[in-house]
C-alpha cells in the first residue's frame, strides 16, 4: 500500500500521559499535514511541513504539542501532558507541492481518546 | 472568520437520485482553490473533485460535478445517480493562493442514501 499511513490508529491515555502520534506520507510527497478533527466538525489545521522545514502552525498548536518531520520524510506529532480537550482524530495529510490543484491524500487518522 | 459555511447539517436522498450538497466560501483572494472531500464512516477523508478560481468551466469528475458560481461565492457538490456507497460526511474545503498553505474545511454534511 503506497498511501499515507499513521501509527497508532487508536490510543487511549490518562491524562496528564504523553502520546506521540506518526505518520508515513506518499513517499514522493513533500508537503505533510497535520489535522485535527472532533465529533460533528471539519478538520482543523494544525501544522504543515515542507520538506523537513515546518513552515506554518496553527494557534491550535499549543506548547504542549510539538511536530517534526526529521530528513523530510515521515512525521510524529507529540502531545505532552495531554489533556481531556485533545481527544479527537488527528490526521495526516500529504501533497506534491506543485501548483494547481495540489489535492490533499489523508491517512485513516488516529483517535486518541485522554480519559 | 468562518471561510468555509456548509449550512446542511444533513441531507436525504433516494438512491438512483441526484443530490446537491451546498458550500459558501469567504475570500478576497482572486486565486483560490475548492475541493470536495468525503469522509466515510471509516475516517479516511477522500478527494472527489477540485475546481481552481481561474476555471472557466464547472469542474466534472465521474459522477460528481461542481456547480461553481463564482460571483456569489458558492461551490455547490452535485452527485448524480446516488448509490447506497455514498452515504459519508462531505466536506467542502478552500485553499487560498499561494501564500496559505492551509485547507480550510467546513462543518461537513451527512448525506444519507436510502435503498
Amino acid at each position: 500500500d503506497t498511501g499515507v499511513s499513521q501509527d497508532p490508529r487508536h490510543k487511549i491515555t490518562k491524562r496528564g500521559q504523553n502520546v506521540t502520534l506518526r505518520c508515513d506520507p506518499i513517499s514522493e510527497h513533500n508537503r505533510l499535514y497535520w489535522y485535527r478533527q472532533t465529533l460533528g466538525q471539519g478538520p482543523e489545521f494544525l501544522t504543515y511541513f515542507q520538506n523537513e522545514a515546518q513552515l506554518e502552525k496553527s494557534r491550535l498548536l499549543s506548547d504542549r504539542f510539538s511536530a517534526e518531520r526529521p530528513k523530510g520524510s515521515f512525521s510524529t506529532l507529540e502531545i505532552q501532558r495531554t489533556e481531556q480537550g485533545d481527544s479527537a482524530m488527528y490526521l495526516c495529510a500529504s501533497s506534491l507541492g506543485t501548483s494547481g490543484k495540489r489535492e490533499l491524500f489523508f491517512g485513516e487518522g488516529s483517535r486518541l481518546t485522554v480519559l | 472568520a468562518q471561510k468555509i459555511t456548509q449550512t446542511q447539517p444533513g441531507m436525504f436522498v433516494q438512491e438512483k437520485e441526484a443530490v446537491t450538497l451546498d458550500c459558501t466560501y469567504d475570500t478576497s483572494d482572486p486565486s483560490y482553490g475548492l475541493f470536495w472531500y468525503k469522509q466515510p464512516s471509516s475516517g479516511e477523508m477522500i478527494f472527489l473533485i477540485y475546481q481552481g478560481s481561474y476555471d472557466q468551466q464547472n469542474a466534472t469528475e465521474g459522477r460528481y460535478s461542481l456547480n461553481f458560481q463564482k460571483a456569489r461565492k458558492s461551490a455547490n457538490l452535485v452527485i448524480s445517480a446516488s448509490q447506497l456507497g455514498d452515504s459519508a460526511m462531505y466536506f467542502c474545503a478552500m485553499r487560498e493562493g499561494d501564500r496559505h498553505n492551509d485547507m480550510r474545511f467546513g462543518a461537513g454534511t451527512r448525506l444519507t442514501v436510502k435503498p
